[in-house]
């Protein structure tokens, strides 16, 4: 059972368009989420956070948008750059920030 | 900036043999968690760890798998008759507040 979905494996964006990874979760109790971004042979490395009783929540290029009613929320990258280039990661935590449920990732190509 | 260490970055071993991934993590952390990825598959929680103790656990935290902070710094996984599915990236993950930092693992090969 799949409480945290990235039903895009991959997504490949023209450098200086918007990058857009959405993220899709089924249990309710969620009420703090993360993005996180993984290169090859690395671990993930934190990106930005929302929690519950915000709807949006900015950080530079990054802006992460919570839908509640639809348990959805996004990942905004804009402008897009190459060094973008990752697997990123959507987590969900019931418990304001501990033990998260990952995503399966979804693999941003930035093109020059 | 602070990291979280994780050694060694590659371990193999023989199935059925005890291995020990080892992690330092931040010095002021007080939660600490262990994350493993199978190939090609999402990052999968298995322990997290707070004041000494075991906090939470997975389903794939079974009786094979252990965790210990010895001596106030290091974090350690043992996991004591290795399976060939054991095969994975380990990520060891600190954290103080909002976010972890993790390490960048160790890939242990089970052959």
């Amino acid at each position: 059972d799949q409480q945290v979905k990235q039903n895009s494996p991959s997504l490949s964006v023209q450098e200086g368009r918007i990058s857009i990874l959405n993220c899709d979760y089924t249990n309710s109790m969620f009420d703090y989420f993360l993005w996180y971004k993984k290169y090859p042979a690395e671990g993930p490395t934190f990106l930005i956070s929302i929690s519950s009783i915000k709807d949006k929540n900015e950080d530079g290029r990054f802006t992460v948008f919570l839908n509640k009613s639809a348990k959805h929320l996004s990942l905004h990258i804009v402008p897009s750059q190459p060094g973008d280039s990752a697997v990123y990661f959507c987590a969900a935590s019931g418990d304001y920030g501990q033990n998260f449920v990952f995503g399966p990732g979804t693999r941003l190509s930035v093109l020059p | 900036e602070p990291e979280v260490t994780q050694t060694p970055s590659h371990q193999v071993t023989q199935m059925g043999q005890e291995v020990i991934l080892r992690c330092v993590p931040i010095s002021n952390h007080l939660y600490f968690y262990w994350y493993r990825q199978i190939l090609g598959q999402k990052v999968e929680f298995l322990v997290s760890f707070y004041n000494n103790e075991i906090s939470e656990k997975s389903e794939i935290f079974d009786d094979q798998f252990s965790v210990e902070r010895p001596d106030g710094s290091n974090f350690t996984l043992k996991i004591r008759s290795t399976k060939l599915e054991d095969s994975a990236m380990y990520f060891c993950a600190s954290s103080v507040g909002d976010g972890y930092t993790f390490g960048s693992g160790t890939r242990l090969t089970v052959v």
